[in-house]
């Protein structure tokens, strides 16, 4: 199964507060897993990534979990800004692959 | 500036008229794709290549053809669009098919009426 399912379809959250966007995935093959950013008008620029020998991954605001066991991984966005508000895609890839399968996408609003 | 780009960035056209959309890279990367991107459905895959002369299709490649004829370059055509392929597409590279960062051209919002 090579579908990558993505929750929720839309985020409301308050400045400060903390963004949770999950995703699912049923290929066991995939062995990276991508976060993409898209701001209105421009292309989804890679914002986090992961692969499975680690459970968790952390940039700055944004931390990638990771669990293998129950094939999902989720983005975290603490201290959430009004200039995150964008759509997030999650992803799948597998080496010797030439795929990468996306989720459906998260808008993402932060209230000031 | 390493970037890839797209035209042209906005394109409407009538059911059945031969369009072509360019692609280029200056980064000099083998792997190139093509998605289209709905809404609800997220971005899918349409064609990918992994080298010059080389290109595969991906998850709904039907009513589109590539080519590539040039390492930077990489046209999607669509020989007679249909209202079906209203979407917005992105063209994408990265260093090569092992690369797993994918760097996204500005979109080219196609509709056809």
């Amino acid at each position: 199964q090579q579908q990558v399912k993505q929750s929720p379809q839309s985020l409301i959250v308050q400045k400060g507060g903390i963004s949770i966007i999950n995703c699912a995935y049923e290929n066991t093959a995939f062995d990276y897993f991508p976060w993409y950013q898209q701001f209105p008008g421009k292309g989804p620029a890679l914002l986090i990534a992961i692969r499975p020998d680690v459970s968790e991954k952390k940039e700055g605001r944004f931390t990638i979990s990771f669990n293998k066991s129950a094939k999902q991984f989720s983005l975290h966005i603490m201290d959430s800004q009004p200039g995150d508000s964008a759509t997030y895609f999650c992803a799948a890839s597998m080496t010797g692959g030439f795929k990468t399968i996306f989720g459906a996408g998260t808008r993402l609003f932060v209230k000031a | 500036e390493a970037q890839v780009t797209q035209n042209p960035r906005y394109l409407i056209t009538v059911t059945g008229k031969k369009l072509t959309v360019t692609c280029s890279q200056n980064m000099n990367h083998e792997y190139m794709s093509w998605y289209r991107q709905d809404p609800g459905l997220g971005l899918r895959q349409i064609y990918y290549s992994m080298n010059v002369e080389v290109t595969d299709k991906g998850d709904v490649p039907e009513g589109y053809k590539v080519s590539r004829k040039e390492k930077r370059n990489f046209p999607l055509i669509l020989e007679s669009p249909s209202p079906n392929q209203t979407s917005l597409y992105f063209c994408a590279s990265s260093l090569t098919s092992h690369s797993y960062e994918q760097y996204f051209g500005p979109g080219t919002r196609l509709t056809v009426t």
